[in-house]
C-alpha cells in the first residue's frame, strides 16, 4: 500500500540555522511521483518541487535543496539559513497510480523559525 | 499563482443541514479536486472530476457528492451535515491528467455545530 510518512511532528529553530525536514514513503510501483507543499499561517498550499521516480538528482533552488533516495525511500527537504518566513507546515505527498488522481500525503511537519 | 477561489471562505451549520462549497477556477483546467485536512490526516482526497460531468469518488467520499456543470466550477455538497464533517476543505487543479503537478485553492474552513 502507498504511504507517506513525516516523522517530526514539529521542530523548532533558530533564525539561520539549517533544518531537514524528512519524507519517507512506501509504493510497490516503480513509476511514481513525489512532491512537497508549503502550507503557511495564512493557510493555503503551496506547491514547491515534484520529482519522478526515474531522476535521483538532487534539486537545488535558492536555499531549498531536495535529497532524493530511493534506496531508502526517502525525500528529505533541507532549508539552508532558515528565515521567520519559513515557518509553515510542510507536507510531503506521493502519486503512483497512472489510473487515479490519488496524491497521499503525509501528516506534515509544522516548522517554526525563531528570531 | 493558479487562479482558484473558494466560497465562503468560512462556514459554520448546524447538524443535519446540508451544505455546498464551490470551487471556481480562471485557468481552463480540466481536472479538479475536492480535499479536506484534519489533524493527523494530512490531506485525504473526497471526490475528483476529469470533466464537465465527469466525477469519481476518492478515499473519503460517503457524505458527499459533487457536481461539475461548467469546466470552471466544481462544487461540493453535505448532504446532511456533521460535527465528523468539521474540517478545512481545499479544491485543487491540473492542466493535464495524472500524474500533473496540483495546485490548491485557499480553502474553505467549515465547523458543523
Amino acid at each position: 500500500a502507498q504511504k507517506v510518512t513525516q516523522a517530526q511532528t514539529e521542530i523548532s529553530v533558530v533564525e539561520k540555522e539549517d533544518v531537514t525536514l524528512d519524507c519517507v514513503y512506501e509504493t510497490r510501483d516503480t513509476t511514481y511521483y513525489l512532491f512537497w507543499y508549503k502550507q503557511p499561517p495564512s493557510g493555503e498550499l503551496v506547491f514547491l518541487i515534484r520529482r519522478n521516480s526515474f531522476d535521483e538528482q538532487n534539486e537545488i533552488s535558492g536555499r531549498y535543496s531536495w535529497n532524493f533516495q530511493k534506496s531508502t525511500s526517502s525525500f528529505n527537504f533541507t532549508i539552508t539559513a532558515s528565515q521567520v518566513v519559513d515557518s509553515a507546515v510542510y507536507f510531503c505527498a506521493l502519486r503512483d497510480d497512472y489510473n487515479t488522481d490519488k496524491l497521499i500525503f503525509g501528516t506534515g511537519t509544522r516548522l517554526q523559525v525563531f528570531p | 499563482d493558479a487562479g482558484i477561489t473558494q466560497s465562503p471562505r468560512h462556514k459554520v451549520t448546524e447538524t443535519g443541514t446540508p451544505v455546498t462549497l464551490r470551487c471556481h477556477q480562471t485557468e481552463n483546467h480540466r481536472y479538479m479536486y475536492w480535499y479536506r485536512q484534519d489533524p493527523g490526516h494530512g490531506l485525504r482526497l473526497i471526490h475528483y472530476s476529469y470533466g464537465v460531468k465527469d466525477t469519481d469518488k476518492g478515499e473519503v467520499s460517503d457524505g458527499y457528492s459533487v457536481s461539475r456543470s461548467k469546466t470552471e466550477d466544481f462544487l461540493l455538497t453535505l448532504e446532511s451535515a456533521t460535527s465528523s464533517q468539521t474540517s478545512v476543505y481545499f479544491c485543487a487543479i491540473s492542466e493535464n491528467p495524472p500524474p500533473d503537478t496540483q495546485y490548491f485553492g485557499p480553502g474553505t474552513r467549515l465547523t458543523v455545530l
